[in-house]
This record gives structure tokens, C-alpha cells and sequence, in this order.
């Protein structure tokens, strides 16, 4: 079956710039995470939706970052003024429940700032 | 706020001895995770713990959650090149929603 998806696989943009980067969950999962991780480090949690609504946003850096989850399947994380130290690879990870479930990651996208 | 370690950051290892990495977190947890990642690739799904002095077997993989509850360890026999990769736990405290990975231990196998 399909797993977890996400676009673009790849984003190279400039400083200063706007960017969305989406997320398609495994079908019928209510949970769904967004994390960034750095080279050598471990997945850094940035926000996590069950269904429509963010049940934790405490994980987003500042307010340029802000992410939706409309019908309560696509997630969009949007950040706006990027800046150099936002490069890294944005991860998305989906579960059929809560926090008791396993995640399952998508191949992320990775995201370099100019 | 909820911080997670592991030791060894590194472990270089023969085919075939023993590796054990170490997860302690800095406050009491609800449920640990742990995952794989391969080179290149994303974090995949290997167990959940949720008991008190849990432990569980996969084939060659031994993992426990401590009786506190704090701390998880993996343990894997005879080393196989297959098993290379980072290796991650990761905690969700009993307040929050979110998991908390820490920064995860390299395994290297040499044949």
C-alpha cells in the first residue's frame, strides 16, 4: 500500500523567501507529525495534528513557522521569511491513533536556504 | 523541558559481537519508541514499550524499558552488516502529545 508521501523532495530557495512543503499521510491515519532534522541529529519535533486541529504546536521555532491540516488528511507546514538555519530536512510521520501508535515517516523533504 | 540522551554517540562494531545502545530521558515516561534510520533514509518503526520494566524481543534485538520508566535500552546479538544505520529512541512524557527523539546512536559494522 502507499505510504507516507511528501513534495517536493527537494527545495532549494533564498533567504528571505516564502515556502509551503506538503505532506500526504497513509490514508485513514488521524495523527499526523511534522519534525525537522539537522544532519547527525535526531528528528526535532515541530508540531503534531489529530485530525483538523493542532493538538501540540509547542515544537514550531517561532511564528514564521505555521502548518494546516484542513479536512484532516494533507498537512501543509508553511515557513515564511526563511532563513539559512531553517535548512535542514523537514519530516512528516503519520499514525492511525495518538501518541500510542507507531509513526510511520515519509522520505522528507529537504530544504536549503540560501 | 523533557530531554532524551544516548550513549554511544558512535559504536564501530566486528560482524558478529554484541551492541547495546542507551536512551535516558530527564523526566518520567508515558511510552518510548525506537526507530531505525538508514543512510539516507527516513526513521522506521522497530517497538513500543509502555510497562514498567518492560522487555521485549525482535529475532536478534532485545529492547527494556527501565522500571522508572526513565531510561530504555536495545540490545543486539551478533551484529549483522545489515544492522548499520542510527538508531533512535524516543520518549512522550505523561503530559504531552509530542515525542521526544534523542540524538540517536551510529552503528557501523565492519565485515
Amino acid at each position: 500500500g502507499a505510504g507516507v508521501s511528501q513534495t517536493p523532495s527537494n527545495k532549494v530557495t533564498e533567504k528571505g523567501k516564502y515556502v509551503e512543503l506538503r505532506c500526504d499521510p497513509i490514508s485513514g491515519h488521524t495523527a499526523l507529525y511534522w519534525y525537522r532534522q539537522s544532519l547527525g541529529q535526531g528528528p526535532e519535533f515541530l508540531i503534531y495534528f489529530q485530525g483538523t486541529g493542532a493538538a501540540d504546536d509547542s515544537g514550531l521555532p517561532n511564528d514564521r513557522f505555521f502548518a494546516v491540516r484542513p479536512e484532516g488528511s494533507v498537512s501543509t507546514l508553511k515557513i515564511q521569511r526563511t532563513e539559512r538555519g531553517d535548512s535542514a530536512v523537514y519530516l512528516c510521520a503519520s499514525s492511525f491513533g495518538g501518541a500510542n501508535y507507531e509513526q510511520f515517516f515519509g522520505p522528507g523533504t529537504r530544504l536549503t536556504v540560501l | 523541558g523533557q530531554q532524551v540522551m544516548q550513549i554511544p554517540q558512535y559504536q564501530h562494531v566486528q560482524e558478529g559481537e554484541d551492541f547495546t545502545t542507551y536512551c535516558n530521558s530527564s523526566t518520567t515516561l508515558s511510552n518510548i519508541q525506537w526507530y531505525k534510520q538508514r543512510p539516507g533514509g527516513h526513521p522506521v518503526f522497530l517497538i513500543q514499550l509502555v510497562k514498567s520494566g518492560e522487555v521485549k524481543k525482535q529475532k536478534r534485538l532485545t529492547f527494556q524499558f527501565g522500571e522508572a520508566k526513565k531510561n530504555s535500552s536495545l540490545h543486539i546479538t551478533a551484529t549483522q552488516t545489515t544492522d548499520v544505520g542510527t538508531y533512535f529512541c524516543a520518549g512522550r512524557s505523561n503530559y504531552g502529545q509530542n515525542f521526544v527523539f534523542g540524538p540517536g546512536t551510529r552503528l557501523s559494522v565492519l565485515p
